[in-house]
């Protein structure tokens, strides 16, 4: 079965220095990889996604992540925060039958520190 | 423009009533996904739809029911035997097969007292 886990159910960061969210993932086959975000009372919407090929992903709002398979790793990371990335992130695996088997980890709130 | 449509945002309901929460999408998808969101426990999947006329339960379906009646639809009933309701339920979307990502709706928050 596939699971995800996120490290730090809550990261604090301060205005222009680096976002790290961390996920780390448990597949038994090739895995599709996806981070989104939710703002308060909203649904989510997705920052990127890794497939196939390259292993560096970049998604939108200046936000990228890495896949490292070794690591069974996917951390999303931006050079600089700005106050508006203040929200939840969900890190989510699927396998290569697609969405319908979306698991998503438990969500990392990222508070922004003028 | 495209997208994915649940109503009401917000719901009242008393202990002890169904309450169906709507959720029509006009991306084309051929699948539909239930999920369900409680604070410190991310997204819990209820039901999905491949195809209309057939859906498979998630992780939590107990207490749940659901339809797919047209491409467009899928309703989810939320009934007197789901011990906990009260949560943040999000409806998604997406195409077939491997590769693609789900697309998700506002949201309801059902609240049962």
């Amino acid at each position: 079965a596939q699971s995800v886990t996120q490290l730090g159910s809550h990261v604090s960061v301060s205005e222009g220095a680096l976002v790290l969210l961390r996920c780390n993932y448990s597949s038994s086959v090739p895995p599709y990889l996806f981070w989104y975000v939710q703002y308060p009372n909203q649904g989510l919407q997705l920052l990127l996604k890794y497939t196939t090929g390259a292993t560096l992903v970049k998604g939108i709002n200046g936000f990228e992540a890495e896949f490292k398979k070794s690591e069974t790793s996917f951390h999303l990371t931006k050079p600089s925060a700005h106050m508006s990335d203040a929200a939840e992130y969900f890190c989510a695996v699927s396998d290569r039958w697609g969405a319908q088997k979306l698991v998503f980890g438990q969500g990392t709130r990222l508070t922004i520190n003028p | 423009d495209g997208g994915i449509t649940q109503s009401p945002k917000y719901l009242f309901r008393k202990e002890g009533q169904n309450v169906t929460l709507s959720c029509e999408q006009n991306l084309n998808h051929d699948a539909m996904y239930w999920y369900r969101q409680d604070p410190g426990q991310g997204l819990r999947l209820i039901y999905y739809s491949q195809i209309v006329n057939d859906f498979q339960k998630g992780d939590i379906a107990e207490g749940y029911s659901v339809s797919r009646e047209k491409k467009e639809s899928f309703p989810l009933t939320v009934t007197s035997a789901q011990k906990n309701p009260t949560a943040f339920y999000l409806c998604a979307s997406s195409m077939a097969g491997p590769n693609t990502e789900a697309f998700f709706g506002q949201g309801t928050r059902l609240t049962v007292v």
